[in-house]
């Protein structure tokens, strides 16, 4: 499954709002009815870390300025105020299918 | 708490052989399916290969089917990749990380050179 990220590249204004879309080329509903789509994002010399899991779900932790939404093969992940910490990469991925793929990441940068 | 450390990377030749362990804490090993993740310098994240909760199954990138083989021990609640016949294009940041991403480890760089 090919995960498309758009755009790979996002100046933003402090405290205003950005949004990532992830597109997959085959839909990501599961058998189960679950929908594995999951965002991370990732600083410079870190891992990365998980933001959203099935599509919707804030990890503990995580600010609720974070949001995730989209269904089928249609994702995106919105940060309504971008902060300075919001800074870096990036990526959806999806565990639905096998072998788990993720996009070519997002390039979150301040203006 | 929880940690994932991982270990056992280094400088290898190409045609050469490394073994990755991942030593996990904090969560319970054994219910949760586990993966491999490359980030090669300056690129994307790559998912190389995952095993599931038992071991009895193992799923592979194209790229490394033949070359790499995941395993684990629930026993040391520990995870592995061995890897053989390294190429340049293998040269990355080595993670281990819960199948569905929800814990990492620290990265292990592995760089394949002559």
């Amino acid at each position: 499954v090919v995960m498309t990220q758009s755009p790979l590249s996002l100046p933003v204004t402090l405290g205003q709002p950005a949004s990532i879309s992830c597109r997959s080329s085959q839909s990501l509903v599961s058998s189960d009815g679950n929908t594995y789509l999951n965002w991370f994002h990732q600083r410079p010399g870190q891992s990365p870390r998980r933001l959203i899991y099935k599509v919707s779900n804030r990890d503990s932790g995580v600010p609720d300025r974070f949001s995730g939404s989209g269904s089928g093969t249609d994702f995106t992940l919105r940060i309504s105020r971008v902060e300075a910490e919001d800074v870096g990469v990036y990526y959806c991925m999806q565990h639905t299918h096998w072998p788990h793929t993720f996009g070519q990441g997002t390039r979150v940068e301040i203006k | 708490e929880v940690q994932l450390v991982d270990s056992g990377g280094g400088l290898v030749q190409p045609g050469g052989s490394l073994r990755l362990s991942c030593e996990v804490s904090g969560f319970t090993f054994s219910t949760n399916w586990m993966s491999w993740v490359r980030q090669a310098p300056g690129k994307g994240l790559e998912c190389v290969a995952s095993i599931v909760p038992d071991g009895s199954d193992t799923y592979y990138v194209d790229s490394v089917k033949g070359r790499f083989t995941i395993s684990r021990d629930n026993a040391k609640n520990s995870l592995y990749l061995q890897m053989n016949s390294l190429r340049a294009e293998d040269t990355a940041v080595y993670y281990c990380a819960t199948g569905e991403g929800g814990y990492w480890g620290q990265g292990t760089l592995v760089t394949v050179s002559s």
